[in-house]
């Protein structure tokens, strides 16, 4: 299995740019895609394929990095950003990092 | 627009054969590239891929291999999951996803609402 490590937690203030880091246990070249859950909801997809914005998504969120590193950046966070993100590899078997939990203060 | 509904039992006991469908809309199994997944979350706690039937190829997480069965019926637009020998350690909110290709890639771009399943006696 791939495995993928995130930092378990973030908090930033309302305006500030925050990124959110996924390191793979393996290359999995640009096969890395990042998702945002509320409570209570399903995983929401905001970037696929390393750097690629899904449609719909406000372009506060970009992702980048290929390999073994992977940034998502929020720039600049709003209150309502407030969420766990996750990020998921489909180099080979799906498998998702821990999760980020973001808090706004 | 796609949609996806997953239907289950809600609660089974200790050993029991858990059985899932997702009911799909706006697209179909007949179409080439098409494929669908079963992912799991415990409460409070990170994701699973469990099982993916993409045409006629099944594809499962090797650790849970042994007690998945994943299937289609293609004419209801259904997805089927069994997971026999349940166990507390399974309790969990179980989606359906769809991972179209996105430029080659295959992120899970629709998800379902996720149906709970706890396990107890």
């Amino acid at each position: 299995d791939t495995v993928l490590t995130q930092s378990p937690a973030l908090a930033v203030s309302p305006g500030e740019r925050v990124t959110i880091s996924c390191r793979a246990s393996e290359s999995v070249s640009t096969r890395m895609h990042w998702y945002q859950q509320k409570p209570g909801q399903q995983p929401k997809l905001l970037i696929y394929g390393a750097s690629n914005l899904e449609s719909g998504v406000p372009a506060r969120f970009s992702g980048s990095g290929s390999g073994t590193d992977f940034t998502l950046t929020i720039d600049p966070v709003e209150a309502n950003d407030t969420a766990t993100y996750f990020c998921q590899q489909s180099w080979n078997d799906p498998t998702f990092g821990s999760g980020t939990k973001l808090e706004i203060k | 627009q796609v949609t996806l509904k997953e239907s289950g039992p809600g609660m089974l006991q200790p050993s029991q054969t858990l059985s899932l469908t997702c009911t799909f809309s706006g697209t179909s199994l007949s179409t080439s590239n098409m494929g669908l997944s079963w992912l799991r979350q415990p409460s409070g706690k990170g994701l699973e891929w469990l099982a993916s039937i993409w045409n006629n190829d099944n594809y499962y997480n090797p650790s849970l291999r042994s007690r998945l069965t994943i299937s289609k019926e293609t004419s209801k637009n259904q997805v089927l999951l069994k997971f026999t020998s349940m166990e507390p350690a399974d309790t969990a909110t179980y989606y359906c996803a769809w991972d179209p290709p996105y430029d080659g890639y295959y992120p899970f771009a629709y998800w379902g609402q996720g149906t709970l399943v706890t396990v107890s006696s």
